[in-house]
């Protein structure tokens, strides 16, 4: 299975806390991504690293991304309680097909 | 500038019966995809047009899903006879490159299938 894995499945953190979420992945890709998806709403695009990239910053969140491991992490500094939404990383392999994970639930509790 | 639109955003359907999901990418969107998550397992790929035609279907279930997008702009996904297994919330997304070129996808807001 080319299927992406993220770890935790769920996680709670206090407001203001910083919150990592893990994935991996079988396969060789192009890029990987996350994406984030609030209760009853699309999927919305968070951030890109290529294939070529080791760390990339977009305001409260830091991605990394090790190809020899085949991992990715995702960190939200300073949590606030409307990160509280499902995050899935998703990456793009060979045949240009984007791959999802099964997705972290995070809960910030106030 | 309108983001990727789909309607309808629920649809409750008897078991046997057919149903049409729409998309309407970002104008200028030659490529668009479907996804669809069903109950507890992960988003996946259904397929990919490239304008008018189908690039990838690769990831349609069954003969049971029909995909078109005639005249290259909007997408319908026919699901006909819709079963139980079927429900669950189909994405769509649409992109101006292909990803392999780095171009993001930017996705709908999906559709919640119930099939009873």
């Amino acid at each position: 299975s080319q299927q992406g894995e993220e770890d935790p499945q769920a996680l709670s953190i206090q407001e203001g806390e910083n919150a990592t979420m893990n994935c991996s992945y079988k396969t060789s890709i192009n890029n990987l991504q996350w994406y984030r998806q609030n209760s009853g709403r699309g999927l919305v695009h968070l951030i890109l690293i290529r294939s070529n990239e080791r760390e990339k910053h977009s305001g409260r969140l830091r991605v990394t991304l090790d190809t020899s491991k085949k991992s990715s992490s995702l960190l939200i500094t300073a949590s606030r309680a409307a990160d509280t939404a499902s995050y899935f990383c998703a990456f793009m392999n060979r045949d240009d097909k984007i791959i999802f994970g099964k997705g972290t639930r995070l809960h910030i509790l106030p | 500038e309108a983001g990727v639109t789909q309607f309808p955003s629920h649809s409750v359907i008897e078991k046997g019966q057919t149903v049409t999901l729409r998309c309407d990418p970002i104008s200028g969107h030659d490529n668009l995809y479907w996804y669809r998550r069903v109950m507890g397992k992960e988003i996946k790929f259904l397929l990919h047009f490239v304008k008018e035609s189908k690039q990838d279907e690769s990831g349609m279930p069954n003969n049971r899903f029909l995909a078109e997008r005639t005249g290259g702009t909007y997408s319908t996904l026919k699901v006909q006879p819709a079963e139980l297994e079927d429900s669950g919330v189909y994405f769509c997304a649409s992109s101006q490159r292909t990803a392999l070129a780095g171009n993001e996808q930017f996705f709908g807001p999906g559709t919640r299938l119930t099939v009873l």
